[in-house]
């Protein structure tokens, strides 16, 4: 079934670690998308993707580097992990134009 | 800049009830409006998907119009369950560009037994 996954779900970390969230998709779309959410605030976009080797920020300035070498995965890294950088993290997928987005189902972030 | 506003914020209703939560948004060049649901904690479900050129989307309980000319969109739930109870975020899709999602900040819905 077409689908994106996210992988950790949840993840305690202490400061300084270095983490990679991990983002796939099965459905072949070219442009994928990572949100931010802290707990009951709404989502902001932080890097988005047109395709391979494409990457751009988005509006919320991030500490964190993405990077899209195949079109179906679009890892997120934080090189030194702070309590800052708590919160939820929520990669999505969408066709071209008229497509709809897909969500994955996020990963929770923890940095103590 | 293209902005998305929620009415209400909040709603709480008595199970079995009708609704209607709105949305509306600033700038009519957008190349479709998505409704999701979110779970406390959890990600984003698609609930109805909505092209600029339609007028509204039907699922089950669920039914999205858009007026486009006028930035309205309505979500319409019928017969309300307590397992309807979330927050519910509309989005459009801008055109052009990144084709990014701008949302809303979303009306948290209570269905009490």
């Amino acid at each position: 079934e077409a689908d994106i996954y996210q992988t950790p779900r949840y993840l305690v970390i202490g400061t300084g670690k270095k983490i990679t969230l991990e983002c796939s998709q099965t459905m072949g779309h070219d442009k994928m998308y990572w949100y931010q959410q802290d707990p009951g605030m709404e989502l902001h976009l932080i890097h988005y993707s047109y395709g391979v080797n494409s990457t751009e920020k988005g509006d919320l300035s991030s500490e964190s580097t993405v990077s899209r070498i195949r079109t179906e995965h679009f890892p997120l890294t934080l090189e030194s992990a702070r309590p800052s950088h708590t919160s939820q993290y929520l990669c999505a997928s969408s066709a071209r134009r008229v497509g709809g987005y897909t969500f994955g189902s996020g990963t929770r972030l923890t940095v103590v | 800049k293209q902005e998305v506003t929620q009415i209400p914020a909040a709603l709480s209703v008595p199970e079995g009830e009708n609704l209607v939560l709105n949305c509306s948004f600033t700038d009519s060049a957008i190349y479709n409006l998505q409704w999701f649901r979110q779970d406390p904690g959890k990600g984003l479900t698609s609930l109805l998907l909505i092209q600029s050129s339609q007028r509204e989307q039907t699922s089950g309980r669920l039914n999205a119009s858009l007026d486009k000319s006028s930035g309205r969109s309505t979500l319409y739930i019928a017969a309300s369950q307590p397992g309807d109870s979330a927050t519910y975020l509309c989005a459009v899709k801008k055109q052009g560009g990144s084709e990014k999602l701008v949302f809303g900040k979303g009306t948290k819905l209570t269905v009490n037994p």
